[in-house]
Parts: C-alpha cells; sequence; structure tokens
C-alpha cells in the first residue's frame, strides 16, 4: 500500500519556539493532506485541509497563525507550530489522499510533539 | 457537522469474539470506515462499507445499516495484539471529503 511518511517522530521544544513537522507521500501523489491533532486516549481531531498549491482549510476552533501549514507539492505538506506552548504538546498525524480518490486515505507514523 | 460514538472501553479474553458499535449523526452518508491504532502509533484501515451488510476480512469482519445509522466492528478470534484503539469514521460532505473520527473503543484483551 501507500506509504506517507513524517518527520520527525518525536520533538521536544522550549515554550516560545517554532516546529516544523513534515508530510511526504512516497510514492503516490497527494492532491489533498489532511493534519489531525490526538491528545492521549482521546479521538483524531481534524486540524486542517491542505490542497497542492493553495491556502488550506482550517476547521473551527484551530487557528491559522498558530498552526502554518504549507502544501508545497504533491508530495511534501508541512505543518508549523509557532511560539508553541505546553498545551501544544500533543501527538500530531498527517494523513493523505491518492489524487481522483476517495476512498482511501494513508496516515503518516505520527509526531509526538512535547512542549516544555 | 458530523458525531460519532463508541464505547469508551471493551474487554475480552483471548480467542473470544467482540463486537465494538457505532452510531453516528451525519449530514450526509459516504460510508462508514473502521481504522485501528495502537499506542503510539497512526492509524491502519481496516475495513470500509457503503452499503448496508456485513463486511468479512479475515478474522475482523464490518456492519453497516443506513436506517439505522448505526454500524460494527467485529473481531473473532481475539489475539493478544488486537489490544489497541478502534475508531468509526465517515466522511463529510464538503468537497474535501474529510474523514470525521468517531470516540474511539480501547480493547483490551487479556490472557
Amino acid at each position: 500500500g501507500a506509504v506517507v511518511s513524517q518527520h520527525p517522530s518525536r520533538v521536544i521544544c522550549k515554550s516560545g519556539t517554532s516546529v516544523k513537522i513534515e508530510c511526504r507521500s512516497l510514492d503516490f501523489q497527494a492532491t489533498t493532506m489532511f493534519w489531525y491533532r490526538q491528545f492521549p486516549k482521546q479521538s483524531l481531531m481534524l486540524m486542517a485541509t491542505s490542497n497542492e498549491g493553495s491556502k488550506a482549510t482550517y476547521e473551527q476552533g484551530v487557528e491559522k497563525d498558530k498552526f502554518l501549514i504549507n502544501h508545497a507539492s504533491l508530495t511534501l505538506s508541512t505543518l508549523t507550530v509557532t511560539s508553541a506552548h505546553p498545551e501544544d504538546s500533543s501527538f500530531y498525524i498527517c494523513s493523505a489522499r491518492e489524487g481522483g480518490s476517495t476512498d482511501t486515505q494513508y496516515f503518516g507514523p505520527g509526531t509526538r510533539l512535547t512542549v516544555l | 457537522g458530523q458525531s460519532l460514538e463508541q464505547p469508551s472501553e471493551v474487554t475480552a479474553v483471548e480467542g473470544a469474539i467482540v463486537q465494538i458499535n457505532c452510531t453516528y449523526q451525519t449530514s450526509g452518508f459516504y460510508g462508514l470506515s473502521w481504522y485501528q491504532q495502537h499506542d503510539g502509533g497512526a492509524p491502519t484501515f481496516l475495513s470500509y462499507n457503503a452499503l448496508d451488510g456485513l463486511e468479512e476480512t479475515g478474522r475482523f469482519s464490518s456492519f453497516l445499516s443506513r436506517s439505522d445509522s448505526y454500524g460494527y466492528l467485529l473481531l473473532q478470534e481475539l489475539q493478544m495484539k488486537d489490544s489497541a484503539s478502534y475508531f468509526c469514521a465517515v466522511r463529510d460532505g464538503t468537497g474535501f471529503q474529510k474523514l470525521v473520527f468517531g470516540t474511539g473503543t480501547r480493547l483490551l484483551v487479556s490472557p
């Protein structure tokens, strides 16, 4: 099956710094990528949807100036958590859908962010 | 909007059969999916039901009743490695076809 990678898998940063997380589709072109956040023992909450070459669409309650999303190519989307605070500590998971398919969505392995 | 409700936790023993239910409320319906997630890992796709009835994939089966807005995941011959969280999910009706997840069920399989 298709593979989606994320980097880094784990990051620890100081409060106030910015962190960039990369999501890549390795063997297919992803016109649409999704970013989810998951707190311990909770479900995946969709943060935003990004389409290659256009601005991301954010879910209600997600600060677009804090969570910057760039879908620069058909294989790469990045999420930057700006001025991170301890409450931003979470598991961030990206997902990618192949162009033209509405049935199959592939998930990355996730990035564990810890803000001190 | 979409909402999907699942039991928070289910326990069972090895070799048993367990059913995880999912009830949903959606503004449009484009099929029900099931995902498995082990602690610290990514969700992995298990099954998808677009139409009413039972879909069987090895030890796992999934059922859908659109008239009841209800589905379930059936796990047979449980193994210790099946201990994980299970999520039902639906696509919303927007152009992006976003995948919205249920509340999740934590399955604990004991010896």
